[in-house]
């Protein structure tokens, strides 16, 4: 079946607009994340779904940045006020508990966010 | 609180050399693990994981990891490079029950002719 799309690919923004990316999971997956990879590092934590509990924004770096999803499906990462520090690759995942709570995560291909 | 270090950032190895990428973790709880890989260009992959059971865990392209609770460690290991292996190598853990992945910083394999 289709894996974790996202969107755009590719954004490049003005410093102080605000971006909104999109995560698609994979149908049927519960618990969706999103993460952040700055050039030469690791991925970072930002924000969980699961189900109909309360998101984990415990990774979320500042109160620009915030995220919505809409029951299981799309999720939208919002940032606000964009600076360059946060010129980076949003990857989203998306995984399902039902089977035993693996915690096997999907990962879709990134969105290149390039704030000049 | 729970971190992961990647002792290498680069590895440099010939071809059919063996390799040895490794990673520490610390947690207070019980932990599941995982080593994913990104080609060049590519999205994030799952190359393999630990979950319970035999310690020594096998992916489909001859790498393994052996889980070390003593030591806390999760070693990848391959006893043959091939150039289309080079990429870059993440190690991961997350507690059981829970939800977000912590990765360490990633270690570059570079394979040469």
């Amino acid at each position: 079946g289709a894996g974790v799309s996202q969107s755009p690919s590719n954004k490049v923004t003005e410093k102080g607009k605000d971006v909104e990316l999109r995560c698609d999971p994979i149908s049927g997956h519960t618990a969706l994340y999103w993460y952040r990879q700055r050039l030469g590092q690791g991925l970072e934590f930002l924000i969980y779904f699961q189900g109909n509990s309360a998101p984990d924004k415990s990774g979320l770096p500042s109160d620009r940045f915030s995220a919505e999803r809409t029951g299981e499906s799309v999720s939208t990462l919002t940032i606000q006020r964009t600076q360059q520090e946060d010129s980076a690759v949003y990857l989203c995942a998306s995984s399902s508990r039902r089977t035993g709570g693996m915690n096997e995560q999907y990962f879709g291909p990134g969105t290149r966010l390039t704030v000049t | 609180a729970q971190s992961v270090t990647q002792l290498d950032s680069q590895v440099p190895v010939f071809e059919e050399a063996p390799v040895e990428l490794r990673c520490n973790y610390s947690s207070s709880v019980s932990v599941y693990l995982f080593w994913y890989v990104q080609y060049p260009n590519q999205g994030l992959q799952l190359l393999l994981k630990y979950l319970s059971g035999s310690t020594l865990v096998e992916s489909i392209n001859g790498f393994e990891a052996e889980f070390n609770k003593s030591q806390t460690s999760f070693h990848l290991r391959k006893p043959s490079v091939h150039i289309s292996d080079t990429a870059e190598y993440f190690c991961a853990v997350t507690s059981v029950g829970g939800g977000k992945l912590i990765f360490g910083q990633g270690t570059e394999l570079s394979v040469k002719p």
